[in-house]
């Protein structure tokens, strides 16, 4: 059974860093793209960022190039998404999720980040 | 704002049947595949329809999907209580590079 569970969620003052991480099991990680995206509250989802399943490419959402970094290590079967200058506007649920171009067919439970003094 | 519109809520009565449009253009709808994905509250979202008009295991048969063009339609037959619920379209963008979800749409069953 694929399994998707993310950690590193938290309160972060504006300017902070997070870094975020997605444990997977039940399925063979580098054979698969992964993605970020996240949902800010009372709002709908928002991609952030994608990976490939070597992790030699990757794509990110105008709102967070530069800011936000995704890598994975594939002995650790983890997603990382590294996140620098927070804002407020970056509060959000963020999810992970299996699939890049498309057909997101599993996704996380999702972490709590808040961006606030 | 997101490139692709869906209008933001449909509302039907149990056993009706409800469509939900998603518009977008050349760049993401008319030439990619599309999704749909079904975010019940509180939960997260879940595949519902995957490359325009294919059914993972265990989605019912009553929802289906379709594209013409720059748009697609989910439609949801036999409306049931359970499927109220945020639906949203998506699709990879070849100008933005990256993947696009539609506005979102409400659906409630009266």
């Amino acid at each position: 059974e694929v399994q998707l569970l993310e950690s590193g969620g938290g309160l972060v003052q504006p300017g902070g860093s997070l870094r975020l991480s997605c444990a997977a099991s039940g399925f063979t990680f580098s054979n698969y793209a992964m993605s970020w995206v996240r949902q800010a509250p009372g709002k709908g989802l928002e991609w952030v960022s994608g990976i490939s399943g070597s992790g030699g490419s990757t794509h990110y959402a105008d709102p967070v190039k530069g800011r936000f970094t995704i890598s994975r290590d594939i002995s650790k079967n983890t997603l990382y998404l590294q996140m620098n200058s927070l804002r407020a506007e970056d509060t959000a649920v963020y999810y992970c999720a299996k699939g890049l171009y498309g057909d997101y067919s599993h996704w996380g439970l999702g972490t709590l980040v808040t961006v606030s003094s | 704002q997101s490139v692709v519109t869906q209008p933001p809520s449909a509302s039907g009565t149990p056993g009706q049947r409800v469509t939900i449009s998603c518009s977008g253009s050349t760049a993401n709808i008319e030439s990619k595949a599309v999704d749909w994905y079904q975010q019940l509250p509180g939960t997260a979202p879940k595949v519902l329809i995957y490359s325009n008009n294919q059914r993972p295991s265990g989605v019912p048969d009553r929802f289906s999907g379709s594209k013409s063009g720059t748009s697609a339609s989910l439609a949801i037959s036999g409306l049931q209580s359970e499927d109220e619920a945020d639906y949203y379209c998506a699709a990879w963008d070849d100008s933005l590079n990256g993947y696009v979800f539609g506005t979102g749409t409400k659906v409630t069953v009266l």
